[in-house]
């Protein structure tokens, strides 16, 4: 079975430059998941999708990041401008939605971002 | 306070030898607990559950303590591969929006020869 996919895997941009992250989670899996996960630091969750609708966004910084999850399936987290803090790497996750219970959260290999 | 807090070590063990990490939770109403493990430049991954009553897998043993808000992760017989961080996870949510998982800063373990 095809883990998630994320592309691209490296990125280097100036600040204040725009730059855009795709996930295309496990085929079934409706919950989708963006973490953001700064050198040193544990995995932070930035937003979180169920189906094409947002469950939690509440640590996304609104006046910069963007996501969407237009048709349920492949999502795009989108950084305008960037900041020097953005310096992370970007995981996806995706889980299938239950109704009760821990439902797995799987992991891609992240995208490497550096803002210089 | 962090919500999840863990000793960042790193761990430097010999081979053979026996591990224990900790990890404290500030939430009581957190619904589950896990241990993740991360290596170097790779993505988490499941390394188990953890419940009250203790649980094992294999040379790995984990422990809950809900009174004291506190998880544990024992490595006995250390290998080369056991190398890499171990994340402390904790649920905050367990219904049909999925989960919300808040995740430790993560210990680093070095296994030597």
């Amino acid at each position: 079975e095809a883990g998630v996919a994320q592309s691209p895997r490296y990125k280097i941009i100036e600040k204040r430059q725009s730059v855009a992250f795709w996930c295309n989670p496990i085929s079934g899996h409706a919950t989708l998941y963006w973490y953001q996960q700064i050198l040193g630091q544990g995995p932070k969750l930035l937003i979180q999708f169920q189906n094409n609708g947002v469950v939690d966004d509440s640590q996304l910084p609104k006046d910069r990041f963007s996501a969407e999850r237009l048709k349920g399936v492949d999502s795009t987290l989108k950084i305008q401008p960037a900041k020097l803090e953005d310096s992370a790497v970007y995981l996806c996750a995706s889980s299938l939605a239950g109704t009760s219970g821990y439902n797995e959260q799987f992991f891609g290999p992240g995208t490497r971002l550096t803002v210089l | 306070r962090k919500e999840v807090e863990q000793d960042p070590g790193p761990f430097n063990v010999p081979e053979g030898a026996t591990v224990a990490f900790n990890c404290t939770y500030s939430n009581s109403a957190s619904q589950s607990f896990f241990w993740y493990r991360q290596d170097c430049r790779k993505e988490p991954k499941l390394l188990m559950s953890v419940y009250s009553s203790g649980n094992e897998d294999g040379r790995f043993t984990a422990q809950l303590n809900r009174a004291s808000q506190y998880i544990s992760l024992l490595i006995r017989d250390s290998k080369l591969s056991d190398s890499a961080t171990y994340l402390c996870v904790v649920n905050m949510r367990n219904n049909n929006a999925g989960n919300m998982l808040t995740f430790g800063g993560g210990t680093r373990l070095m296994v030597k020869p």
